[in-house]
């Protein structure tokens, strides 16, 4: 168990629609950060946050939008979506104050567009 | 900005080595190193920062070239938990942190 909660595990719905995905990072890790998994392309990054900031930003759609809140939970919020956005979304946390710590990566939530 | 590993793919047989290489086309901070099992999180092995300093598991090696901008991870004597996928991620000027497609390793008996 990494300490990194994500829900929901698992979301079918429908193209056009939107999903909130949610996430807990490990007791005191301020920095977290959200990857979307898909078969041929890996882990892409999307987006991190430090502190409720937005420190960097990746491959992340018009569509998606992500923030994180003074409790330090963040949420990806994903609309419009369609077929392509099938995929696994893991969020990670990172502890302290630098660029270099190891990533706690949660179970992920796997999204179904049909 | 993802870096680049090789190979693919890789069948091992219990007992034997393998090398994972990572290339990145812009200058590196640091290089990191995850596992995926089937169906589970990525899982870390090991961190390398630009000037030398590497923090990781213990069986587990790994090098950094600065100037080549690649590195390569060490997998000795093979056991039947190495399987799975083995991801690098980059870390360049920012905070972001880039991984690559993967490699998939798996070892037979």
């Amino acid at each position: 168990d990494s300490g990194v909660t994500q829900t929901p595990k698992h979301l079918i719905t429908a193209t056009g629609q939107r999903v909130t995905l949610r996430c807990s990072p490990r007791s005191g890790d301020l920095s977290v950060y959200w990857y979307q998994q898909s078969l041929d392309q890996g882990l892409q990054f999307l987006i991190q946050y430090y502190n409720g900031e937005e420190r960097a930003k990746g491959n992340i759609l018009e569509r998606f939008s992500a923030q994180q809140f003074p409790d330090l939970h963040s949420e990806l919020n994903l609309s419009s979506l369609e077929l392509g956005d099938s995929a696994l979304y893991f969020c990670a946390s990172r502890g302290g104050t630098g660029v270099t710590g190891e990533l706690f990566f949660g179970e992920g939530s796997r999204l179904t567009v049909l | 900005q993802q870096p680049v590993q090789s190979p693919q793919a890789v069948i091992l047989r219990e007992g034997e080595d393998a090398v994972i290489n990572c290339s990145s086309s812009k200058a590196l901070y640091s290089v990191h190193w995850y596992r995926q099992k089937h169906g589970e999180a990525p899982v870390f092995l090991m961190i390398l920062l630009k000037g030398g300093e590497q923090k990781g598991h213990e069986k587990i090696s790994a090098s950094f070239n600065e100037k080549k901008q690649q590195s390569s991870l060490y997998l000795t004597a093979s056991q039947l938990s190495y399987s799975g996928t083995y991801f690098c991620g980059t870390g360049n000027s920012g905070y972001a942190l880039n991984f690559g497609k993967g490699t998939s390793l798996l070892v037979t008996p």
